[in-house]
């Protein structure tokens, strides 16, 4: 797919679960990263090859990819978890990120 | 530990040519992986601009391959980004990084992007 849709926010409180998606046609079919970015930084890695954590990353992030929707989850919710999140794929040999979700924990 | 660093000009006059380069610490080049420039106009997403492999082979956006450019010097450890005929809407944080490359049918170096350059803010103005 040549486009990845994200909601543009999702909310959740402490200690809750968050769950943050990225759709696009046949998603399933290929390999998914997810980034985070904190205002004024750049971004990290968080998950690459739909479900692997890169070290250093905490067990709290994991990831799906099934069908046409990729999941970023986020168990038991911090505040320092508060961030923009970004979906990035592949289409016909070039990078394409999603619009970007931002993650507000309050 | 593998560390990227943008630098160039901060400023560049519209029509003019915007010249970057990522200088890559503690890693060489030559090992593998590919190596990409991104960016990110101000309060917006990320678009992805181009990739490079240490051969030289690139792979460009596109959207802006007719004025992007993108070279590699691993005796210095260094990839460079030109982007020609900039407007207002080049305006952007350039980020550099280590990254994977996938085709239709293969991913080369599956790690993702990382990891990223601090980035620099790039303004094209008069």
């Amino acid at each position: 797919s040549s486009e990845l849709t994200q909601p543009p926010s999702v909310s959740v409180s402490p200690g809750q679960t968050a769950r943050i998606t990225c759709s696009g046609d046949t998603l399933g079919d290929q390999y998914i990263s997810w980034y985070q970015q904190r205002p004024g930084q750049s971004p990290v890695l968080v998950i690459y090859r739909d479900t692997k954590r890169p070290s250093g990353i905490p067990e709290r992030f994991s990831g799906s990819n099934s069908g046409d929707t990729a999941t970023l989850t986020i168990s038991e919710t911090q505040r320092v978890d508060e961030a923009d999140y970004f979906c990035q794929g592949w289409d016909s040999g070039s990078a394409v990120f999603g619009g970007g979700t931002y993650l507000t924990v309050l | 530990q593998l560390q990227l660093q943008e630098s160039g000009p901060r400023l560049v006059k519209p029509s003019e040519t915007l010249s970057l380069t990522c200088t890559v610490s503690d890693y060489s080049i030559s090992s593998g992986h590919f190596w990409g420039w991104i960016r990110q106009a101000p309060g917006k997403g990320l678009q992805w601009i181009g990739t490079i492999y240490h051969s030289g082979t690139t792979y460009y956006n596109p959207s802006l391959d007719s004025r992007v450019s993108i070279t590699v010097d691993t005796s210095k450890r260094q990839f460079f980004l030109k982007l020609s005929s900039v407007t207002a809407a080049d305006t952007a944080i350039y980020y550099c990084a280590r990254m994977e490359y996938c085709t239709s049918t293969n991913c080369y170096w599956p790690i993702g992007i990382d990891p990223w350059g601090q980035g620099t803010l790039v303004t094209v103005s008069s």
